[in-house]
């Protein structure tokens, strides 16, 4: 089974700061890892994803993120936040399997742009 | 491309009336997902089709619920005598199979109100 750990359940941060937001995950199998962004009363929308090769993958809005496979980590990072950026950011793990790949979601962490 | 549409995007229901929602994955896509999402959690996988069939179901899919895909197009999910524990956005997604990583794109979601 997986299971994902999402350490800060709210970030506050001013705009034009860095941010970064953890992601612990917990497997028995191989994994691929995903962030996904969900704006007030949208669906889930993918920021970037590991599937392997180069642990740094970098995603849309300028987002990236590193993949530790040693302390079994994938945090966000952002060197510069805008307004826009406020939102509901998840975490989420599936199996590396050609068959079903549902995603098993952190808690989430909902980060907030200070002007 | 116009996306995964669900409808209808709020229901609002009496305990022990059913409800069915429809989602309508993007036209290329064979495998279509549920994902149900409480207030403050992430999105928690409930079942998984390939085509028509329905290949996995989570234990979170009690009795009353139930999930259906003809033809291997729409899909549509069904709770009878609904309890107020089922209130919650349902989600679906949908994706292509093969080496993807399993991407999956989602739809705005039905946001289920049960008074």
């Amino acid at each position: 089974a997986q299971s994902v750990t999402q350490l800060d359940s709210q970030v506050p941060v001013f705009e034009e700061a860095p941010v970064e937001l953890r992601c612990n995950y917990s497997s028995s199998v191989s994994v691929y890892l995903f962030w996904y962004v969900q704006y007030p009363n949208q669906g889930l929308q993918l920021l970037l994803k590991y599937l392997s090769g180069s642990t740094l993958v970098k995603g849309i809005n300028g987002f990236e993120a590193e993949f530790n496979k040693s302390q079994t980590s994938f945090h966000l990072r952002k060197p510069s936040v805008h307004i826009s950026d406020t939102a509901e950011y998840f975490c989420a793990v599936s199996q590396r399997s050609a068959g079903a790949n549902n995603l098993f979601f952190g808690t989430g962490t909902r980060l907030t742009v200070i002007p | 491309d116009t996306g995964v549409s669900q409808n209808p995007r709020h229901k609002i229901t009496k305990r022990g009336q059913n409800v069915t929602f429809r989602c309508d994955p993007i036209s290329e896509h064979n495998r279509l997902y549920w994902y149900r999402q409480t207030l403050g959690q992430g999105p928690e996988f409930l079942t998984y089709f390939q085509n028509e069939a329905q290949l996995e179901k989570s234990r979170l899919l009690s009795d009353r619920f139930s999930a259906e895909r003809p033809k291997g197009s729409f899909s549509t999910l069904e709770i009878q005598r609904t309890e107020q524990g089922d209130s919650a956005m349902y989600l679906c997604a949908s994706s292509g199979s093969g080496g993807t990583g399993g991407e999956q794109y989602f739809g705005p979601g039905t946001r289920l109100t049960v008074t």
